[in-house]
């Protein structure tokens, strides 16, 4: 089983769509969570970090399931500016953090 | 703010050639420091990770070697390329969090490398 996996997709979704990604991690003591935004042949960038009881930036929104070990990513009212690959990251120990392979978002006018 | 600045950012290399990439990071000091590698279509493989100057973690056994001869710099190498280098090099960054063992601070990407062996 891998450490971290996420449904590849593509999820196509018209704009203003909400549109919601899981991802699941295998190690119980993971710490840390993260979701990034990778662009086509661009460096990933960080979307926001995952905290206990669920944040908010905007229209993103990402929450924790520690019992079931999944982490997840609620997009509202989707951009056509949205559509990129979006990975998610889990800590699990020191300083190390495992990437999922991503999951491509295509938000169609 | 703190900045990471990585180069060349496209390289075309022949089979057996070596490998030079650099990363440098400004405005943090002692940051830890990785380098990965993305082969299309495919997530991000850590290769090599730095906690300090001197001090380098290697992932996976691979044709590649990391050094960081500096606090901010980090240097990927190769003697002789592979054709199965090509791929998407990324430099990061991050700093530690309050508890060592068990706090992990996102990463913070370089513009990254796109390596073609040919």
């Amino acid at each position: 089983r891998k450490e971290v996996e996420q449904d590849p997709g593509p999820f196509n979704v018209p704009e203003g769509a909400t549109v919601a990604f899981n991802c699941t991690y295998s190690n119980s003591a993971s710490q840390s969570f993260f979701w990034y935004r990778q662009d086509c042949r661009k460096e990933p960038k960080l979307l926001m970090s995952v905290y206990s009881s669920g944040n908010e930036d905007g229209r993103f929104t990402a929450q924790l399931n520690r019992a079931s070990q999944y982490i997840s990513l609620l997009i509202r009212d989707s951009k056509l500016s949205d559509s990129a690959t979006y990975l998610c990251v889990v800590g699990i120990w020191g300083n190390k953090l495992v990437f999922g392979a991503g999951t491509i978002l295509r938000v169609k006018s | 703010s703190q900045t990471i600045h990585q180069w060349p950012a496209t390289l075309v290399q022949p089979v057996g050639s070596p490998l030079s990439l650099e990363c440098t990071v400004e405005g943090t000091s002692n940051p830890n420091l990785y380098w990965y590698r993305q082969a299309a279509g495919r997530g991000l493989q850590l290769l090599f990770y730095s906690v300090g100057i001197g001090q380098i973690s290697s992932e996976v056994p691979q044709n590649l070697s990391a050094s960081r001869p500096q606090d901010r710099q980090f240097i990927l190498s190769s003697k002789k390329l592979l054709l199965s280098d090509s791929g998407f090099y990324l430099c990061a960054w991050s700093v530690w969090g309050a508890e060592k063992s068990s706090y992990n601070s996102p990463l913070h990407f370089g513009n990254g490398t796109r390596l073609t062996v040919t």
